[in-house]
């Protein structure tokens, strides 16, 4: 089976620093997508990493580490329009399948 | 440049009835993917179309069905609808051939069944 991993929530302060991790055991690996979903949105792209390492795109950034079947999410001075769901999604040939979403709280 | 389009956007349907949701791609891709998201979870891979043919299918009933015009266009149709079946219901285009290329997700179709 597959099987994507992320934390149900978390909270945050304004102009921090968060990190979102996600681990998966799938079967095949074909890329990992970040998604940012806000309240009754259409989830939208913010990252897609398929080799190891950091990506970095403005404040977000995202890593992985195939070796270990893991990656997070990385958001730099929090917004509150930071306030959403973040998802992540790993590549299977044409499938794409999703974690259950982190959904991140932004404190002032 | 239009992006995904879904229709309709809100839809109240009760139990044992059909429903059929359409989906116009972003403009130049020629793939879709069916997803469904009930409140506070991921989005569910239902299956993907290509070609006209379905060429991927997640773990959803034959009750789950769908279609891909020749102008790529799609509609997902379900079949005796249960409770179970409230959702958003979201579309999601690619170009097949880009395999580093991110899903372009439409804004959803919200079905509610009493």
């Amino acid at each position: 089976g597959q099987n994507i991993d992320q934390p149900t929530e978390m909270t945050a302060t304004e102009g921090a620093i968060v990190q979102i991790n996600c681990t998966y055991q799938t079967s095949g690996f074909n890329g990992l997508f970040w998604y940012q979903q806000h309240a009754g949105e259409a989830p939208t792209f913010l990252s897609y990493n398929v080799l190891d390492g950091l990506e970095e795109k403005g404040r977000f950034s995202s890593f992985l580490s195939r070796s270990k079947g893991y990656s997070y999410l990385l958001l730099k001075e929090l917004q509150m329009k930071d306030s959403a769901s973040y998802l992540c999604a790993v590549k299977l040939d044409d499938k794409i399948i999703f974690g259950k979403g982190t959904r991140l709280h932004i404190l002032p | 440049d239009a992006g995904v389009t879904q229709s309709p956007t809100h839809l109240i349907k009760t139990r044992g009835q059909q429903v059929t949701l359409r989906c116009s791609p972003k403009s130049g891709h020629d793939t879709v993917s069916w997803y469904q998201q009930a409140l506070g979870q991921g989005p569910q891979f239902i299956f993907q179309y290509y070609e006209e043919e379905e060429r991927q299918r997640g773990n959803f009933p034959d009750r789950f069905s769908g279609h891909q015009f020749p102008n790529y266009s799609s509609e997902l149709n379900v079949n005796a609808l249960l409770l179970g079946d409230s959702a958003l219901y979201l579309c999601a285009s690619s170009l097949n051939r880009q395999n580093n290329q991110p899903q372009h997700f439409g804004d959803g179709t919200r079905l509610s069944i009493l």
